[in-house]
């Protein structure tokens, strides 16, 4: 069991340059979830996939973010034109839900992505 | 406004004591899941509870769903140094939007000193 991975661990940027994000899912996890965490507070719900379809973005997702999950298995997000509120911890979680069950899922966290915006 | 408030917000005790922690919402939720975050990294889940009433035990900590599914509290007995760390819990709402997308509150930092 390899866990939720994320990278980079820390990534350090200037304001208006762009920035991917890596999560690789724990294996055959069909849900991937993003979040976003600022100090001092708990995790903020961004977007989600189930399997290669965005199901869901946050009003929180401005345009200047997008994500994406190609093959339903592991997710990108990227901000454009980063900004200084930008700064926080990138969250991703994954969980798998039987198709056809109403039954709500246990979601695994990775270990995060800081992003620090100059 | 907060979904799921969280009190108290900072805890500091001695090794040895015993504390309580509460997450309480005006929402019902489907479940509730209580997670712990160390500096710098990712929420590690703790538990899930799903059933109103419900109470789970994990060595010395206890957790208990409110009958109406729209409280919970976590109950750590004897507490450690090793418990230290920021305590978050998060719901998924019944009838959300997004089936299964987590609420969480804004966590209580607990502190255990030896």
């Amino acid at each position: 069991d390899t866990g939720v991975s994320q990278n980079p661990r820390h990534k350090i940027t200037k304001r208006g340059q762009n920035v991917t994000f890596r999560c690789d899912p724990i294996s055959e996890h069909n849900r991937l979830y993003w979040y976003r965490q600022t100090l001092g507070q708990g995790p903020e719900f961004l977007t989600y996939f189930q399997n290669e379809a965005q199901l869901e973005k946050s009003r929180l997702l401005s345009d200047r973010f997008s994500a994406e999950r190609p093959k339903g298995s592991f997710s990108t997000l990227e901000i454009q034109r980063t900004e200084q509120g930008d700064s926080a911890m990138y969250l991703c979680a994954s969980s798998l839900r039987p198709t056809g069950t109403a039954s709500t899922d246990t979601q695994y966290f990775g270990p995060g992505t800081r992003l620090t915006v100059l | 406004t907060q979904l799921l408030e969280q009190s108290p917000q900072f805890l500091s005790i001695q090794e040895g004591e015993n504390l309580t922690v509460y997450c309480n919402s005006s929402s019902v939720f489907s479940s509730l899941q209580w997670y712990r975050q160390e500096p710098g990294e990712g929420p590690v889940l703790l538990v899930t509870v799903v059933t109103g009433g419900e109470v789970k035990k994990l060595k010395r900590l206890t957790f208990q769903f409110g009958d109406a599914r729209k409280d919970s509290s976590l109950h750590i007995t004897a507490a450690q140094p090793g418990d230290t760390g920021l305590y978050l819990c998060a719901g998924a709402v019944v009838g959300g939007s997004t089936l299964g997308r987590l609420y969480f509150g804004r966590g209580t930092q607990l502190t255990v000193w030896p």
